[in-house]
């Protein structure tokens, strides 16, 4: 059973930079084929993709906000960080942890989100 | 890029079919598949259809998908409704690495 969960500060200050933990168990992202990524959705609003790892360090990152991120992995601890800098209140929102098999096109599982709130 | 747009809300009566769909601004829907995921209050996305018209396991057949080429839209079919399909439903799709979400709609089971 493939399960993820977030970590990370609930609470960040305008510019300061965010950086939360995915840690999961159930598998491994030294094997081919395995991925792990973020999505976020602010209060009340739609879903918005941010970024994905695959097993062999391959990253990818949406357009809109790849100057701003940056997605790592360890495999050793089963963990992915994501860094987001200059944050901004319109990044209010809670920040999920996905799984995804290069294989497929669906995200599943994913982690039970945490919400992280941008103000001074 | 594209876009996918979904209505805000729609909203039936239990047992009667709804149809939710999720039309792809530019582009074709067929070029790249279609994936729903059902959001119930506080929880994270669960996916009930992917790659267009698949059913993962444990999800009930009630749940079906599509895709209409006329339209440039894929759509979302519950039938038999119940009031615990009571949630918000959102499409998602993809071009080559970049991954596309609709704005969500919020299904009223009434």
């Amino acid at each position: 059973q493939i399960t993820l969960k977030e970590s990370g500060p609930t609470l960040v200050k305008p510019r300061q930079t965010l950086t939360l933990t995915c840690t999961f168990s159930g598998f491994s992202l030294s094997t081919s084929g395995e991925s792990v990524g973020w999505i976020r959705q602010p209060p009340g609003k739609a879903l918005e993709w941010l970024a994905l790892i695959h097993w062999d360090d391959g990253k990818r990152y949406s357009p809109s906000l790849k100057s701003r991120l940056t997605i790592t992995k360890d495999t050793s601890k089963n963990q992915v960080v994501l860094t987001m800098t200059n944050m901004d209140p319109v990044d209010t929102a809670t920040y999920y942890c996905v799984h995804r098999l290069t294989v497929a096109y669906n995200f599943d599982p994913w982690g039970q989100g945490t919400l992280v709130t941008v103000s001074s | 890029n594209f876009m996918l747009t979904q209505p805000h809300s729609v909203s039936e009566s239990p047992g009667k079919t709804v149809t939710i769909s999720c039309t792809r601004s530019s582009g074709s829907i067929a070029s790249n598949y279609v994936q729903w995921y059902q959001q119930r209050p506080g929880s994270a996305p669960t996916t009930v259809i992917y790659e267009d018209s698949q059913r993962p396991s444990g999800v009930p057949d009630r749940f079906s998908g599509s895709i209409d080429t006329s339209s440039n839209s894929a759509s979302l079919t519950i039938s038999g409704l119940e009031t615990e399909d009571e949630a918000h439903y959102h499409c998602h799709s993809y071009d080559g690495p970049n991954q596309v979400f609709g704005g969500g709609t919020k299904l009223t089971v009434l």
